[in-house]
Parts: structure tokens; sequence; C-alpha cells
């Protein structure tokens, strides 16, 4: 399978702080999608991007789909405790194919 | 968003059984499913792709004949684990793409929780 790295690996932060992760691999992918896990449960879309250079917001979030359509990155703006979570990074190499995962972002929001 | 509806929750099986988990879309029709699995504290992997009325598709290293999948339908895909062994604990996930839409993202179930012993 493909290999997306996704870095930090972990973050601790103070809440109202903003956090920034990023994904990249060294295959091309058409589509980025952007994920947060809880414990024991699914992952939940947060932000789709289908075209190179696309920037999409949602609340406070904000993704990026890198021009080099090889990497993506995920902001998050004055943090708040419930943003605590596993961020995973999606990548598809080309429409209608599987998604692979990038390794994770553990997110710790500190009152 | 769209649902897609997982089957059981959690299951703990002993040594040598199957068990069978199951994964819907509640509110499209989906050709194309996909199963995962995730280890504590990892990714998710991605063990096949399933395909609607025809076979699946595996990844390299997951054994065909352990990890069973069946999609009769456009909105039921099964995933069977033979003969479980302690080693196949783990966290199941199926995620599944809406077929009538063009470039949409992949909805998950809530996963599944085996526990073998």
């Amino acid at each position: 399978g493909q290999q997306l790295n996704q870095s930090p690996q972990s973050m601790f932060i103070q809440e109202g702080e903003d956090v920034s992760m990023n994904c990249t691999s060294s295959s091309i992918f058409n589509t980025w999608l952007w994920y947060k896990q809880d414990p024991g449960e699914g992952p939940v879309l947060l932000i789709a991007l289908y075209k190179a250079g696309e920037l999409t917001s949602n609340g406070r979030l904000t993704a990026q789909f890198g021009i080099t359509r090889k990497d993506s990155f995920l902001n998050i703006s004055a943090s708040i405790p419930s943003d605590v979570g596993i961020y995973f990074c999606a990548g598809q190499l080309s429409f209608g194919n599987q998604f692979y995962f990038g390794t994770g972002t553990s997110l710790t929001v500190i009152p | 968003g769209a649902v897609v509806s997982q089957h059981p929750s959690w299951v703990i099986c002993k040594s040598g059984t199957s068990v069978k988990i199951e994964c819907r879309s509640l509110d499209f029709q989906a050709t194309t499913m996909f199963w995962y699995r995730q280890f504590p504290k990892q990714s998710l992997m991605l063990m096949a792709t399933s395909n609607e009325g025809s076979k699946a598709t595996y990844e390299q290293g997951v054994e065909k004949d352990k990890f069973l999948i069946n999609h009769a339908s456009l909105t039921l895909s099964t995933l069977t684990v033979t003969s479980a062994h302690p080693e196949d604990s783990s966290f199941y996930i199926c995620s599944a793409r809406d077929t009538g839409q063009i470039d949409t993202e992949a909805f998950f179930g809530q996963g599944t929780r085996l526990t073998v012993v």
C-alpha cells in the first residue's frame, strides 16, 4: 500500500492556540481528506480536497491541497478541549480507488 | 453526510471460531466498500476493496481465505474472519462511497472491536 507520512506524531498545546499538521507522500494523489478519530470510534470526515492548490475551510479548520499533489496540511485555529483526538490524512490515487491513511497526529489540548 | 452502519460494535469470540461483521450504507448505494483494520495507537491499514457482485481485491499480505468478503448488494458488505486467533484481535472499520456522486469522500462506519480469546 501507499505510505503517507504525517507530522507531527503528537502535539500538546494550550487551549486557544493554533495547530498545524501536515501529510506528505512520494506519490501523486488526486484527492486528500482529513479525518478526526475519537477512541473506539470510526473516523469522522473533517475536510475534503479535490484540486491541487485548493484551500478549504470548515469552521476553525482549514486545509490545503499541495500544488505538487504530494502533500496537504490541516490548520486548527483557536483550539478548544473538544479538539482532542487523533487526526488522520487520507489520500486517493485516482477516482473510485481506495484511500490510504497517514500515520496520524495525536492532539492534546490543555485547558 | 452519508451514513454507514457497522454491526456489531464489539464482539468477543473463542479462538478457532468465525466472526462476521456487516457494513451497510443506509442512505446511499455503494458499489465499492473498503475494509480497514486498526491496531491500538496505529493508523488504519487497508485490508481489501469490496466490489459489489464480484471478488474483493486484497492488499498485499492480507490472506483472502482468512478474511472472506462478500458484497452481495449495493448497500451491504460483510467481512468474515475465519478460524480467528488472538492475533486477529483488532478494530475493524469499513468505509463506503456514494456510487451516484462524483468526487465524493469515503464515509466510515463506527468500527467493530474484535477480541479473540
